[in-house]
């Protein structure tokens, strides 16, 4: 069975303080990861996918995320928030098929 | 441009009602799926399907169906609906491991 764990259900930074949202997961194969951004009364938008491959993703909007399959890990960053990056932030996991497994999400607040 | 249409973005119902929330993808993919998403509890995987005619239960089927008679429509069923599916539904299409495409989301309140 595949399992999604974000830490921190809410993160507040500064404008212009770098960005990190936690995500764990649990997978008996080889998992396809996914980070999806919603922004408020909108739908969800892919921001970056790791599959195979290189372990460090960049996605949109200045957003990267990177593979650590020894911490079981998929840790999104971004160098530095923006008002505009304010949303909430899902990370995923699939098993190749297209089904994904959703973490609770973390709403990211930035402060001006 | 592709796409994922739901047949109502908002949707309120009395509690026993049957309800019908419908999904059209127009990228000839495979695989459906619906989730419904609370506050909290992310999004959680009702049911999918990975060919016309085939389903599957998610991780929360219980009080739902679905129907998928034609490759680009799945449709969700509440059979008599109840309170505790007052939720956001959404609708997600994929071709295998690629990108998976969500579609607005219906918010149905049940009364």
């Amino acid at each position: 069975a595949q399992s999604v764990t974000q830490l921190g259900s809410h993160v507040s930074v500064s404008e212009g303080a770098l960005v990190l949202l936690r995500c764990n997961y649990s997978s008996s194969v080889p998992p396809y990861l996914f980070w999806y951004v919603q922004y408020p009364n909108q739908g969800l938008q892919l921001l970056l996918k790791y599959t195979t491959g290189a372990t460090l993703v960049k996605g949109i909007n200045g957003f990267e995320a990177e593979f650590k399959k020894s911490e079981t890990s998929f840790h999104l960053t971004k160098p530095s928030a923006h008002m505009s990056d304010a949303a909430e932030y899902f990370c995923a996991v699939s098993d190749g098929r297209g089904k994904l497994i959703f973490g609770q999400g973390t709403e990211l607040s930035v402060k001006p | 441009d592709v796409k994922v249409t739901q047949s109502s973005r908002y949707l309120v119902k009395r509690t026993g009602e049957k309800v019908f929330l419908e999904c059209v993808q127009d990228m000839d993919h495979e695989n459906m799926f619906w989730y419904r998403q609370d506050p909290g509890l992310g999004l959680r995987l009702i049911y999918f399907s990975y060919d016309v005619k085939m389903k599957e239960k998610g991780d929360i089927p219980e009080g739902y169906s679905v129907s998928r008679e034609k490759k680009e429509r799945f449709s969700l069923i509440l059979e008599s609906a109840s309170t505790n599916q007052t939720s956001m539904y959404l609708c997600a299409s994929s071709l295998s491991a690629g990108h998976t495409y969500f579609g607005p989301g219906t918010r149905l309140t049940v009364t």
